[in-house]
């Protein structure tokens, strides 16, 4: 079966770390593209990074120089290290390929 | 950076047609904008229906088709079904960056 589930959401506080997992099965997370896709609550969905396997890496400008996208063959999983999180950074983030979505690990950034 | 409009709601018929649009700031929406489309009901994650302009995947239904018309990037549906209303989002790219229009919500009523 073709699906990635995503992992590593939580409550941090502003200025703080999270890193996102999304561990795909039935296909290869090397073989084309991945994103990271977020929605803040009642919100419409934001582009924030991808990873091309041939193109490299890219960011939604909000997150350029906080966000960083790297992705682990050997396990099948991609990542997305932020840091200096701020609480417009709250949404639930979705990780996708060309056409599987997964159901998203929700990221709270609070004091 | 650049902003994607598209019509904020529209409402269709059963079994009539309806043609969500998806326009760039930027100027004329092309293929190489690999412009996707996605649909997404409450609560549940988005699902892709078509990608790089007008292909299908597997599990999109027939009545779903995107195209390029008049300078934008086109979803139409044909013979809505009231399982069709959602909240629709196109998806285009500039130069790897993507940037996601803010939505049609779509009523079959």
């Amino acid at each position: 079966e073709v699906q990635v589930v995503e992992s590593g959401g939580g409550l941090v506080q502003p200025g703080g770390s999270l890193r996102l997992s999304c561990a795909a099965s039935g296909f290869s997370v090397s073989s084309d593209f991945m994103i990271w896709v977020r929605q803040a609550p009642g919100k419409g969905l934001e582009w924030v990074s991808m990873i091309h396997n041939a193109a490299g890496t890219f960011y939604t400008d909000s997150v350029k120089g906080r966000f960083t996208i790297s992705r682990d063959s050997s396990k099948n999983t991609i990542y997305l290290q932020m840091n200096s999180l701020r609480t417009e950074d709250t949404a639930l983030y979705y990780c996708a390929s060309r056409g599987t979505w997964g159901q998203g690990t929700l990221v709270t950034v609070s004091s | 950076q650049a902003v994607v409009t598209q019509e904020p709601s529209l409402t269709v018929s059963p079994g009539g047609t309806v043609t969500l649009t998806c326009d760039s700031s930027t100027g004329t929406v092309t293929s190489g904008h690999y412009p996707y489309w996605f649909q997404q009901k409450p609560g549940q994650a988005p699902r892709t229906l078509i990608h790089d302009t007008s292909n299908k995947h597997s599990w999109t239904p027939a009545r779903f088709s995107g195209s390029l018309l008049g300078g934008k990037a086109a979803l139409t549906l044909s013979g809505a079904q009231p399982e069709d209303e959602a909240e629709y989002y196109c998806l285009l790219f500039y130069s790897g960056e993507g940037v996601f229009g803010g939505g049609t919500k779509l009523t079959v009523l």
